[in-house]
Order: structure tokens, then sequence, then C-alpha cells
């Protein structure tokens, strides 16, 4: 079965500190790979996503993330984070045959001022 | 675009009352999902609709729970009859089909529910 693991539960780093984010799936089809981000009080929306070509993805807010087949995993990087990045971060798997997403628990970074 | 709609925003209810989540999608998308939060388990996928028809229930975590979706714009979540252990908070997704597929999801603003 599907699945997506999230290493890291809590993250808690000072402003300007460099970010990376765990995620690894277990799925051995083609599949589409997301991140997604719930800023406090705020609902999920997408940050970046890769489905296809270049295994670097370029999101919004200065972040990216490297699919690596080998390794199944999908990271997600910011070099310098702010304070307002403070939020949970999701990562999502999902493949063209069910075209239903499988969510990760969740990181939630916490970036000190 | 309004985006996804849900409502009610929050919603406390008594242990064994029914409780019903409506959810509008954005227009001209072709998939809904339901998914529920909580601290413990994250997010969960619940159930997710193509064109109307329920395609996947198997996240739906029993009986109680029920998920229907009369017309393209209109999707219900209904709990009856709700427990304590249902409090979480219940977000609606929509998606298009694209080509190439990219199943990106755009998430309604949730429903916070709270079963005493």
């Amino acid at each position: 079965a599907q699945s997506v693991s999230q290493h890291n539960h809590h993250v808690i780093l000072s402003e300007a500190a460099s970010l990376e984010l765990g995620c690894n799936y277990s799925y051995g089809g083609t599949v589409n790979l997301f991140w997604y981000v719930q800023y406090p009080g705020q609902h999920l929306q997408l940050l970046l996503k890769y489905f296809s070509g270049d295994p670097l993805v370029k999101g919004i807010k200065g972040f990216e993330a490297e699919f690596i087949k080998s390794k199944f995993s999908f990271n997600l990087r910011k070099p310098s984070v702010q304070w307002s990045d403070t939020a949970e971060y999701f990562c999502a798997v999902s493949n063209s045959g069910t075209y239903k997403s499988i969510f990760g628990t969740g990181t939630r970074l916490k970036v000190l001022a | 675009d309004a985006g996804v709609i849900q409502s009610p925003r929050h919603e406390v209810t008594e242990m064994g009352q029914e409780v019903t989540l409506r959810c509008k999608p954005i227009s001209g998308h072709d998939y809904l999902f339901w998914y529920r939060q909580t601290m413990m388990r994250g997010l969960e996928l619940l159930i997710y609709f193509n064109n109307n028809v329920p395609i996947d229930d198997s996240g739906m975590p029993e009986d109680r729970f029920s998920a229907k979706m009369p017309n393209a714009s209109f999707s219900t979540l209904k709990i009856q009859p709700s427990e304590p252990r249902d409090s979480a908070v219940y977000f609606c997704a929509s998606s298009v089909r694209q080509r190439p597929s990219t199943d990106t999801q755009y998430f309604g603003p949730g429903t916070r529910l709270t079963v005493l």
C-alpha cells in the first residue's frame, strides 16, 4: 500500500537558518509528488509539485524540493527561512491510477524571530 | 473564483447528535475529496468522488459516517450518531484532471467539529 513518511514532526529554527524537511514514500509506480503548507488558522495550499521532468522543483516563497527516485524521497528545502514560514508542511503522493493523494502526518515548523 | 466553500466553519454538538458538513467545490472541478485532520493521525482521506460518484470510501472510519454528492456543486459528509472521538477538522478539497496529470488539490477552509 502507498504510504508517505515525514520523519520530522516538529522543527524549530532561527530566522536565516537553512531548512530541509524529509519526505519518503513507498510506491513502485509513476507518482506525482506535492508539498502543501498550512499557515496558522488557514487551510492547506499547494507549495510545489512534481510530476515529470527536472527533478528539482521550485515553488513559491523560495522553497524547492528534489525528487530522488532511487531513494523514494522528495525533500523540501529553503536556504534561509523567515518568521512567516512558521506553518505545518505536508508531503503528499498520488499516482495516475487511483488519482488520490496520500498525505504524510505533517511537520510543524516554528521559526524564531 | 471563490475557491472551495465549506460550512459551517465551526460546529459544536453533543454526543449522539447528527452532524452534517457541507462542501461546494470549485466550479468545473470533477474530483472532490473529504479529509479529517487530527493531532494524533494527521490528515486522513475519508472518501473521494469523481463526477459525483464515490470512487474510494475505504477511509471512512465506520458506518456512522456517510457522504453524498447529489450534483457537481455540492457534497455532504454526515456523522450519525456523533461521538467525542469524531472531534477534528474536516477538510473538503477539489481538483480537475489535467493532462499531463498534476492532481493538485484545492482545499477549503475546513470545519472544526467538536463533539461534547
